[in-house]
């Protein structure tokens, strides 16, 4: 069955970090590729996505995130976190054409101002 | 544009009783939303997608008797829960995806049900 896995469960930065979550999925075949943002007491939100081309795709708030096949990639970045970006962030996949979105885990970013 | 609404927020309620939750997109068609759970501190765990006019599809291990799906129209999905138990507690969140539009959904701000 296809999964996806977060490695970083809880990161702790300071402000004007830099931010990269891991983000890795197993599924041989075509994917659809996403990230997506929880702030306290709020609805999911889309950060980006990534279906085909540019590897390297780019959301909103300055993040970013590069799907890397070999590895079964997709990891967010963010080069300087904001206290404002203190949220839960989920990596979801959809594989092939079955439609359904998979997600993992969620990582917990919490930064300090 | 695509925003989902759920309703209600909240709801609290007695043990062996049985509760909807609506899904509505409020400004988009809808062929298929989908129905998830959130367990605290956890990642969401599909239970099932919803297509407009047709039976509902579940995942692997929920009951289909237990939680029932209705997707009536283009805008409208809702998740009955029935005979609700203390372990039916949890964060039940919908999504829909717009017609003709693959991959991409968009969240409602999800449920919280509370059994006692």
């Amino acid at each position: 069955a296809q999964s996806v896995s977060q490695h970083n469960h809880h990161v702790i930065l300071s402000e004007a970090a830099s931010l990269e979550l891991g983000c890795n999925y197993s599924y041989g075949g075509t994917v659809n590729l996403f990230w997506y943002v929880q702030y306290p007491g709020q609805h999911l939100q889309l950060l980006l996505k990534y279906f085909s081309g540019d590897p390297l795709v780019k959301g909103i708030k300055g993040f970013e995130a590069e799907f890397i096949k070999s590895k079964f990639s997709f990891n967010l970045r963010k080069p300087s976190v904001q206290w404002s970006d203190t949220a839960e962030y989920f990596c979801a996949v959809i594989a092939g054409n079955t439609g359904k979105l998979i997600f993992g885990q969620g990582t917990t970013l919490q930064v300090k101002p | 544009g695509a925003v989902v609404s759920q309703h209600p927020s909240w709801v609290i309620c007695k043990s062996g009783t049985s509760v909807k939750i609506e899904c509505r997109s409020l400004d988009f068609q809808a062929t298929t939303m989908f129905w998830y759970r959130q367990f605290p501190k956890q990642s969401l765990m599909l239970m099932a997608t919803s297509n407009e006019g047709s039976k509902a599809t579940y995942e692997q291990g929920v009951e289909k008797d237990k939680f029932l799906i209705n997707h009536a129209s283009l805008t409208l999905s809702t998740l009955t829960v029935t005979s609700a138990h203390p372990e039916d507690s949890s964060f039940y969140i919908c999504s829909a995806r717009p017609h003709l539009r693959q991959g991409e959904q968009f969240f409602g701000p999800g449920t919280r049900l509370t059994v006692l």
